[in-house]
């Protein structure tokens, strides 16, 4: 799987936009970006995935560049539950059943400010 | 209803000593996996198992026995324990179907301190 690359933290006002860019320019054709969170304390929650068109479903949206090198997670709202760690995953279906591990890196820690 | 639950949810013990760590998801999955979180927080796969048959291993201490009684369980048994054990460790599960992209869903996670 691809290695991406993701700011250590960020900040963003409660109510505005979150976004939050990672990297992953050894991507290959096949491979998709996942993104999930890790609110403190809970277990990784998954929120949205994309090969190469952009995504939207009701937790957030995921803009793909054109090369694919990159890609940039909104959340349109930020509230105060947002806070967590955002981690940008990137891994190709596998052929075998049972062997689609995530291989997590150290992600963003996404800080909403009241 | 907890789509995957973990038992218990903290764990305290003794060096040396044999515990275990219980994983039950009600989505009807067939695939399950154990993921240790370090103090450093670093999340990381150790054991997949999908329709009982052991599929991940990776390179995790013998120590360290999964045990899959169902497609619906998938439980963790360590042996002898040390204080690198000190983590927190998540079940997760996912309905896999070969080249299929699927999502995982975690459990709440149990805290392990060993001393």
């Amino acid at each position: 799987d691809a290695k991406t690359t993701q700011p250590t933290s960020m900040d963003c006002a409660e109510g505005r936009a979150a976004n939050l860019p990672c990297n992953h320019s050894t991507i290959s054709g096949n491979e998709y970006v996942y993104w999930y969170r890790q609110i403190h304390s809970q277990g990784p929650q998954y929120i949205i995935h994309g090969l190469k068109n952009n995504e939207t479903n009701e937790m957030a949206s995921l803009i793909i560049t054109e090369d694919r090198k990159s890609s940039t997670l909104i959340l349109p709202h930020a509230t105060l539950r947002d806070t967590a760690v955002y981690y940008c995953i990137v891994r190709a279906p596998r052929s075998n059943f049972g062997n689609e591990k995530l291989t997590f890196g150290t992600g963003t820690r996404l800080t909403i400010i009241p | 209803d907890t789509a995957v639950s973990q038992t218990p949810k903290y764990l305290v013990t003794q060096m040396g000593n044999d515990k275990s760590i219980k994983c039950e998801q009600n989505l009807g999955h067939d695939t399950m996996y154990w993921y240790k979180q370090d103090s450093k927080k670093f999340l990381k796969i150790m054991f997949s198992y999908n329709n009982k048959e052991l599929i991940i291993n990776e390179t995790v201490p013998n120590r360290f026995s999964p045990k899959s009684p169902d497609k619906a369980h998938l439980n963790l048994h360590i042996n002898s324990l040390e204080l690198g054990d000190s983590a927190v460790y998540f079940c997760a599960s996912s309905q896999d179907k070969g080249y299929s992209q699927e999502t995982q869903y975690f459990g709440p996670g149990t805290r392990l301190l060993v001393l």
